[in-house]
């Protein structure tokens, strides 16, 4: 089955610093990477999302991008602010399969 | 954007009581999962449903059940709880779109068994 490595689990940057998140997964026929930031006391909720045909997706201060020899993905996020301050998880599907393999999750805490 | 429902969102109970979460999608979506979650930890998969009468096991064992008689509708009941069942749980629907399985979460509906 496939397997989502995510790194790291913890990550600290100040205010205004970019943060990057990393996930590695197993399964080459995987084509759907999608992230989900999930804040305190609240559900998982979709930031962003990639196919495997697309390297590179990006919407304001989020990017992800997509490497698909290498089967890594990593999301970007520019000009961090306090309310980024989430756990983000990474997440790894093929097409005709309903169950995602997720990361992890990683924290980020963003100081102002 | 789909709209999940769980009720209750904060429940404590005594053990060996019977609970049911509820849960609900406005969305008509056919799939719809449950995860159990430790606070800021993994997303574990204890149930998931294709469809109305279809209910399948997740990846982690629980010693909850669902049952899926209406598209909308997807409960998780524990028959008797133990201080072990306290965690968070999380109901999800999904929809395919020109990406892919987009799964979308509900609040979450947090348990402590006392």
């Amino acid at each position: 089955g496939e397997n989502v490595e995510q790194h790291p689990s913890t990550l600290s940057v100040q205010e205004g610093d970019s943060a990057v998140i990393k996930c590695t997964y197993s399964d080459s026929a995987s084509n759907y990477f999608p992230w989900y930031k999930q804040e305190l006391g609240k559900g998982p909720q979709l930031i962003i999302d990639i196919r495997s045909n697309v390297g590179e997706k990006k919407d304001q201060r989020i990017a992800v991008t997509l490497n698909k020899t290498a089967k890594h993905f990593s999301l970007h996020i520019t000009e961090t602010q306090p309310e980024d301050s989430a756990v983000y998880f990474c997440a790894a599907s093929k097409g005709g399969s309903y169950i995602p393999t997720f990361g992890r999750g990683t924290s980020l805490i963003v100081h102002p | 954007e789909a709209d999940i429902y769980q009720t209750p969102r904060y429940l404590v109970i005594g053990t060996g009581k019977k609970i049911t979460l509820e849960c609900s999608q406005t969305m008509g979506h056919d799939k719809m999962y449950w995860y159990q979650q430790d606070p800021g930890m993994e997303l574990h998969l204890i149930h998931y449903s294709y469809g109305v009468n279809s209910t399948e096991k997740g990846d982690l064992s629980s010693e909850s059940t669902v049952s899926r008689i209406r598209t909308e509708h997807f409960p998780l009941t524990l028959e008797s709880a133990r201080p072990s069942h306290t965690s968070q749980y999380l109901c999800a629907s999904s929809e395919y779109t020109r990406s892919g399985n987009t799964i979308y979460f509900g609040e979450g509906s947090w348990l402590t068994v006392v």
